[in-house]
This record gives C-alpha cells, structure tokens and sequence, in this order.
C-alpha cells in the first residue's frame, strides 16, 4: 500500500463548477499537509498549507484535513479554464527538513 | 515571491555519457536543497537531501555514486548524473527550502532528461 493515495483522474468539469480533489493516506504521523499545482512539463506549485486537522481558505481554494479518517481534501469554487493542470498532495511529519511524500497528482481539465 | 531556477530546462544526451543539472534560489538562501524524479504520471520521488556545505542524503535505492549532488553554496545545488542509461530518462526537478525555518520548499522548473 502506497504511504498516499491520490486518483490520477482525470477530472473534467465545466468552467465555473466547483471541483472537490482528495487524498488518503495510511501514515498517521503526518501532521503537515500540503497542495500543489504543476502545469505540463513545470515544476509544482504551492497552493495551500495546512497543519493538523481542520480547514483553511485562500480565494477560490479550501484545503480540508481530517487526521481521524486520514483524508485531506482540496476544493476549487468557481473553477476556470486556467485551474487545468495537475493537483498534488502532499504530506510531512514535521515541518523543518523532513521529507514530503506526495501524491501522484489529479489530472483536472476544466472546459471552459 | 520565492524563485528557483533550473539549467537545462531540458538536455539530450548519449548513453555512457554524464550529464549536469544546476538548481539556484534566485532570490533567497537555501540551507536545504532536494532532488526529485518524476516519472510520467508518476508521483515526485525524493532521490537526495542536500544541505549547504554537507554532504547529501540519499533515499534508500537511490545510487550515491551514479547522482552526484554538490551543494556548494546557499544558492546553488547541482546534480549530475554519471554514465547516464536510456532508463535514467525523466523529469528531473528539485526545490529548495528558505533558510529561517520556513515549512515548505519552492520547486524549479524541472529539467527533462532523456538519454539516447
């Protein structure tokens, strides 16, 4: 079993649907909580950072952590044609220099 | 905000030869730099931990004599890979971690490799 599960999709939605992304995971000492965006052939991109359980907001996006059912989602509202490109969870135990454990990534295709 | 720099953005090569990839923090000091494979549609696999003035750390199964890591500057990490194989062919990224104790890293653009 992978440390993180992740579906590669991919997800195709409308321009303006709201877009729900999700992970697993089995490590129960992860604590930190990560998504990122990476376009075709680019480097990722933070998007959220969360720690421990809960909620966090930027804009269109809401990271949700819960640590009881190991499961973090990501929400995009109002999504648009600039949102398509590939998602990654990812995950730490601690923050400072431990190692990140990502996901494989989420295909999403929004259609304008 | 925070940029890295990857050179090459992409890189050609024949089998039996090495090949150099350099990762800068253009705009901040990175105590901490990491390596990465991507394979496609696969996830970002962690080869190395590299902090300034040290010698790296290597994921277990990854070979220390065949990636190369220097970090010789809070700036600058590069990595080569020796006598580089068709099966070395991927998408090389790494990402670097602000000195100060930030909790996150900021990746380069990646440099694809592929080995003929």
């Amino acid at each position: 079993q992978k440390e993180v599960e992740q579906d590669p999709g991919p997800l195709s939605v409308p321009e303006g649907a709201i877009v729900s992304l999700n992970c697993t995971y089995s490590n129960s000492a992860f604590q930190y909580f990560m998504w990122y965006r990476q376009y075709s052939r680019k480097g990722p991109e933070l998007l959220m950072y969360t720690y421990s359980s809960g909620n966090k907001e930027d804009g269109r996006f809401t990271a949700q952590v819960d640590k009881s059912s190991k499961y973090i989602s990501l929400f995009i509202r109002d999504s648009q044609p600039s949102d398509s490109a590939t998602y990654l969870c990812a995950m730490s135990e601690s923050g400072g220099y431990q190692k990140v454990t990502f996901g494989t990534g989420t295909k999403l295709q929004v259609i304008p | 905000g925070a940029v890295v720099s990857q050179h090459p953005s992409w890189v050609i090569c024949k089998s039996g030869t090495s090949v150099k990839i350099e990762c800068r923090s253009l705009d901040f000091q990175a105590t901490t730099m990491f390596w990465y494979r991507q394979f496609p549609k696969q996830s970002l696999m962690l080869m190395a931990t590299s902090n300034e003035g040290s010698k790296a750390t290597y994921e277990q199964g990854v070979e220390k004599d065949k990636f190369l890591i220097n970090h010789a500057s809070l700036t600058l990490s590069t990595l080569t890979v020796t006598s580089a194989h068709p099966e070395d062919s991927s998408f090389y990224i790494c990402s670097a971690r602000p000195r100060g104790g930030v909790n996150t890293q900021y990746f380069g653009p990646g440099t694809r490799l592929t080995v003929l």
